[in-house]
C-alpha cells in the first residue's frame, strides 16, 4: 500500500493568515498514464468529507479560491491563503494512483 | 442535485454480516464508479472498496476476504456485505461517487451522510 503522511498533525491559525499543510507519498503518485491522483478533502465535525482537489491542483466547482493544492512525485501541500472562521475542520490527502486508495493520518486546523 | 442515502442496520453482534445499501438520486449512474468507505469514531478515513456500473469491484487487501460490493443499475444503488464483523468493524460506513474519467480519479465529490454500524455482543 502507498503510505500518505501529513504534517503537521493540527495547526492552529490566526483568522485571515495562510495555512498549509504537507502531504508525503511513501511512492511516487505518478501513474503510468503520467498524471498524479492525489486529492484534498475537509471534514467539519459529523459531516462527510468535502472534496476540495483532486489531481494534485484541481480546484473543484465551488470551492473558494483561497485553496490551492501544489506538488509532484511525492511531495504535496495544501494552501489556505487566508483562513476564515469556516475552514476549521480536519483535512485529509488521499492517492488515487494506486489501489487501495489510501488517506494521510487527516490534520486538525483549529482557529487561534 | 445528486444525492446519495444510505440505509442497512446500525447494530450488530460479533460474527453477524453488515449490510448496507446507498441509493442514488438524479444524475448518470453509469459515468462512475461507486465506492464504500468507513471511519472509526475519532479515527481517520479507510476506503474499503469500489464498483463500476458494469459490476467490476476493487477491493481494500485488507478487508478483501470479507467484503462484496454489488450494484443493481436497474434501481440505481450498490450495497456492501462484509462478513464476520468483530468490534474492530465499528465504524461509520459512508458511500461515494467518484468520477469515472481517467482525468479525474480520486475526485469523490458527492458523499452519503454516513450510517454509524456498531459491533457489540
Amino acid at each position: 500500500d502507498i503510505v500518505m503522511t501529513q504534517t503537521p498533525l493540527s495547526s492552529s491559525v490566526t483568522l485571515g493568515q495562510p495555512a498549509s499543510i504537507s502531504c508525503r507519498s511513501s511512492q511516487s503518485l505518478v501513474h503510468s498514464n503520467g498524471n498524479m491522483y492525489l486529492s484534498w478533502f475537509q471534514q467539519r465535525p459529523g459531516l462527510p468529507p468535502r472534496l476540495l482537489i483532486y489531481k494534485v491542483s484541481n480546484r473543484f466547482s465551488g470551492v473558494p479560491d483561497r485553496f490551492s493544492g501544489s506538488g509532484a512525485g511525492t511531495d504535496f501541500t495544501l494552501k489556505i491563503s487566508r483562513v476564515e472562521a469556516e475552514d476549521v475542520g480536519v483535512y485529509y490527502c488521499m492517492q488515487a494512483t494506486g489501489f487501495p486508495r489510501t488517506f494521510g493520518q487527516g490534520t486538525k486546523v483549529e482557529i487561534e | 442535485q445528486v444525492q446519495l442515502q444510505q440505509w442497512g442496520a446500525g447494530l450488530l453482534k460479533p460474527s453477524e454480516t453488515l449490510s448496507l445499501t446507498c441509493d442514488v438520486y438524479g444524475g448518470s449512474f453509469r459515468d462512475y464508479y461507486w465506492s464504500w468507505f468507513r471511519q472509526p469514531p475519532g479515527k481517520g478515513l479507510e476506503w474499503i472498496g469500489e464498483i463500476s456500473h458494469s459490476g467490476n469491484t476493487n477491493y481494500n487487501p485488507s478487508l478483501k476476504s470479507r467484503v462484496t460490493i454489488s450494484v443493481d443499475t436497474s434501481k440505481a444503488q450498490f450495497s456492501l456485505r462484509l462478513s464476520s464483523v468483530t468490534a474492530a468493524d465499528t465504524a461509520v460506513y459512508i458511500c461515494a461517487r467518484e468520477s469515472g474519467s481517467s482525468d479525474s480519479r480520486g475526485a469523490f465529490d458527492i458523499w452519503g451522510p454516513g450510517t454509524m454500524v456498531s459491533v457489540s455482543s
